[in-house]
Parts: structure tokens; sequence; C-alpha cells
């Protein structure tokens, strides 16, 4: 069974980058088939597409975000990681890893993380 | 760039069933969308992708319970004998322009 674990600081400072990492487990992340995303979710509010990466590097990310993003895929460790540069209060969300299946069913987030929770506050 | 409208909550009796509605900006009423429920304190979980055609496709261990269905711009999912546990946001979600993604603002679902 697929599982996609997040990792990293709960607490961020302003200003400073948010750094995550997502390790997947049951599958491989080497696969033509798959790009793997990360959505985030402000507290009480809904979800927000950050970006979505292949393990060859290739990436589409939000525009609203797309100047403080970076994401990055370590295939020998089997995980993928985001960045957010410059963050502010309205960064503070449960962020979530999914994997984005292209398969015969159309392109769709079918296996999701469990998320964690990143706070921006000095 | 495609929009996706949903109505902010609905309720539905136990054991009943309820019908929760996505609706597709103008000029996009052919896009296929997934509805993914969230349960209280939960990440999301994937239910199933649904084209303009109605044909859909369920993930992994999704109970027969759940379905969906389309109408124009409009697409659908319904949920029949409705449990405890269906209590939970529901949203919707799509693709736009260069693989970005988009979703719905999210239905949360009332079981009384």
């Amino acid at each position: 069974q697929l599982q996609l674990q997040e990792s990293g600081p709960g607490l961020v400072k302003p200003s400073e980058t948010l750094s995550l990492t997502c390790t997947v487990s049951g599958d491989s992340i080497s696969s033509n088939n798959y790009y793997w995303g990360w959505i985030r979710q402000p507290p009480g509010k809904g979800l927000e597409w950050i970006g979505s990466i292949h393990y060859s590097g290739s990436t589409y990310y939000n525009p609203s975000l797309k100047s403080r993003v970076t994401m990055s895929v370590d295939t020998s460790k089997n995980h993928f990681s985001l960045k957010l540069r410059s963050v502010t209060a309205a960064d503070t969300a449960m962020y979530y890893c999914a994997r984005v299946n292209l398969g015969n069913y159309g392109r769709r987030f079918d296996y999701w993380g469990q998320g964690t929770l990143v706070t921006v506050s000095s | 760039q495609v929009v996706l409208t949903q109505s902010p909550s609905a309720s539905a009796s136990l054991g009943a069933s309820v019908k929760l509605t996505c609706t597709l900006s103008s000029g996009h009423s052919n896009y296929a969308i997934a509805w993914h429920q969230q349960q209280p304190e939960k990440g999301p979980r994937y239910l199933m992708n649904l084209n303009s055609d109605g044909s859909h496709s369920k993930g992994d261990g999704i109970p027969d319970r759940f379905s969906g269905s389309s109408s124009g711009a409009e697409r659908y999912l319904t949920i029949s004998s409705l449990q405890a546990e269906d209590e939970a946001d529901y949203y919707c979600q799509t693709w736009g322009t260069g693989f970005h993604g988009v979703f719905g603002g999210g239905t949360r679902l009332t079981v009384l």
C-alpha cells in the first residue's frame, strides 16, 4: 500500500524559508506514470495546490506562489521536497503531499499524506 | 482559468441519500474532475475521477454507496445510505491550463 509522510519543522519565523520533505513508501518515486504534488490548507479554509514535480525534474507551480517556491526530487531516498521562501503568517497552513496519477482513468491526486502543520511566527 | 463552485454546506439524515454539486465555469463544461473527502482532523482521501459523460473510476476501497454523475457543467457526487462517518468536507478538483491544480471551495456535509 502506498504511503506518503510529510516531515519538517512545525514552526518557521517570518521572512525565513519553509522546508518540507515527503517520503514515499510502497512504490518508487521514479515512474513516468506519476507526478508528486504539494497542497496546503490554511486553518479553517479550503485546499490550495502549490505545485507538482516529476522524478525527471519537470515542475509546475501555482502562479500565485511561483516566485517563492522550489520543488525537488531525490530518487535515491525516494522522497521529494518543498521550499517556500520569505514566508509570512499567511503561509501558516497544514501542508499535504500527494501522488498525481497520470494513468488511464485521468490525471488525479490518488494518494495523500496525513499532512503536517506549519506555523509562521516569531 | 477554470473555476469550480461548490455550495458551502449540505445536510441529510442518517440512512438517506445526498447529492453534492460541483459547477465548472463557463467554457469548461467538458472538463473531468475528481472528488475528495476530508473527514475531521484527517488528510483528504481520493474518492473518484468523474468525466463529462458521467463515467467515473473510484479509488481503492471506496464503497459502492459513493457514485458520480454529470450534466453539462455540473458534476455530482451522490452518497447513498448515509453513515455517520460520511460527515466530512468534500472537495472537487480539476486541472487548469499548464497542468495547474484547481480546487473548489468545498462542501461541508452534516449527517443529521
